[in-house]
């Protein structure tokens, strides 16, 4: 267990939609970034949130947002949900915002669009 | 385009043996790599790292080496055991470029065969 918690575990919903995806970061990490991953594909980083800033961009879509919230914890908004969306996406924490950094893994949550 | 690269999907190796899981990546602005091991339905789990000023890292049974000149590292596990069998990435990072993502190869799935 590595302490980042996500929410939900599985999502199922239409193309068009909108959801929301959590993350909890470990206790005392400020960080928390944001991957995809896609069938047989490694994982893409999408964005990084430091202390609430947001610190770095990855190829996100305009159709996804993210924040960070006061207690650190994170939400992953994707919007008009398209079939190709459908992948893992896992949250990540780190202690502070270097790439030296080990970043610790959530189990994911896994996104299906129909 | 791929920056990391894991030109091997799978890799089957008999218990007690050494297995040998390769990475290549072309930007030279990484200086700092990582892998990382994931089983089925949980997040990836950090595994080993190396700066780029080592040639080599170890820790127990895994061993990683770098060949800066060759742009490429290796990931070594001796003995191996069945509880090896995962999927295993290798990340790496640019620490002085000022961005914070680590870019990942679209993993190796090993298999220990008992």
């Amino acid at each position: 267990d590595s302490g980042v918690t996500q929410t939900p575990k599985h999502l199922i919903t239409a193309t068009g939609q909108r959801v929301t995806l959590r993350c909890s970061p470990r206790s005392g990490d400020l960080s928390v970034y944001w991957y995809q991953q896609s069938l047989d594909q490694g994982l893409q980083f999408l964005i990084q949130y430091y202390n609430g800033e947001e610190r770095a961009k990855g190829n996100i879509l305009e159709r996804f947002s993210a924040q960070q919230f006061p207690d650190l914890h994170s939400e992953l908004n994707l919007s008009s949900l398209e079939l190709g969306d459908s992948a893992l996406y896992f949250c990540a924490s780190s202690v502070e915002a270097s790439s030296t950094d080990t970043q610790y893994f959530g189990p994911g949550t896994r996104l299906t669009v129909l | 385009d791929q920056q990391v690269k894991q030109n091997s999907p799978s890799l089957s190796v008999q218990e007690g043996r050494i297995s040998i899981l390769n990475c290549d990546y072309t930007n030279s602005m990484f200086d700092y790599f990582l892998w990382y091991k994931k089983y089925p339905a949980e997040g990836p789990t950090f595994l080993i790292s190396i700066s780029s000023i080592k040639d080599k890292n170890e820790d127990g049974r895994f061993t990683v080496f770098l060949n800066k000149s060759a742009k490429h590292l290796s990931l070594h596990i001796v003995p191996s055991q069945p509880g090896d069998s995962a999927v295993y990435f290798c990340a790496a990072a640019p620490t002085e470029s000022g961005t914070y993502k680590y870019i990942f190869g679209t993993g190796t799935r090993l298999k220990v065969l008992a």
